[in-house]
């Protein structure tokens, strides 16, 4: 079944603003997660990883915290623009292959 | 200088008939997978490839036939369409396969559309 999956389907956030984009996860054996954008009509586009052995890591922009106690996932979006609007899955691998396990997905939306 | 390309970008085709998508990766990876989005955008695995032999098959109906000539290519051919085979199908690409972890590399999808 599902490993992941989301806290809300949907994000709307005011153009600047911080956004933060929950996911938990179910299996503890879970070693390395992703944080993808789906934009409209194209494929998902990786963000950024965190590995097991890692509590947070920070891109341009973004951030990505894990907390395995409670096995959640959140993506944080400093300054929201209006490009950063898609859908954000977090994956995991459960079973040691690279066969990334998907969540359901959130859809931001950013408002001007 | 797509790294993963697939071709159709649309297929619209009636229920029965057998069609083929086809995806092309210029990044060197040795890993190939397709997913299937459903209209909730749920992104499932359906296969892998690893340089040509197949690594995962998930609970797909056997009209499904995933197809690769070297590890450049994996096709996805269908046969005998059903309505409930309408949805995205995405080509992926990672540069490993077991113990080293690295984000896949998507096609822009393929939205099959079974009337």
């Amino acid at each position: 079944g599902e490993s992941v999956g989301l806290h809300l389907p949907t994000l709307s956030v005011q153009e600047g603003d911080n956004s933060i984009i929950n996911c938990a996860y179910s299996n503890s054996a879970s070693d390395y997660f992703i944080w993808y954008k789906q934009e409209s009509g194209k494929g998902p586009q990786f963000i950024i990883d965190i590995r097991s052995n890692m509590d947070k890591r920070q891109g341009q922009r973004v951030t990505v915290l894990l907390n395995k106690t409670v096995k959640h996932l959140s993506l944080q979006i400093a300054a929201t623009q209006p490009g950063d609007s898609a859908v954000y899955f977090c994956a995991d691998n459960p079973d040691y292959n690279n066969d990334m396990r998907f969540g359901a997905g959130t859809r931001l939306t950013v408002k001007p | 200088d797509t790294a993963v390309s697939q071709t159709p970008k649309y297929l619209v085709t009636q229920m029965g008939n057998d069609k083929s998508i086809k995806c092309e990766q210029n990044l060197g990876h040795d890993t190939m997978y397709w997913y299937k989005q459903d209209s909730k955008k749920f992104l499932k695995i359906m296969f892998s490839y690893n340089n040509k032999e197949l690594i995962i098959n998930e609970t797909v109906p056997n009209r499904f036939s995933p197809k690769s000539p070297d590890k450049a290519h994996l096709n996805l051919h269908i046969n005998s369409l059903e309505l409930g085979d309408s949805a995205v199908y995405f080509c992926a690409s990672s540069p490993w396969q077991t113990t080293h972890n690295s984000p896949l590399h998507f096609g822009n999808g393929t939205r099959l559309t079974v009337t």
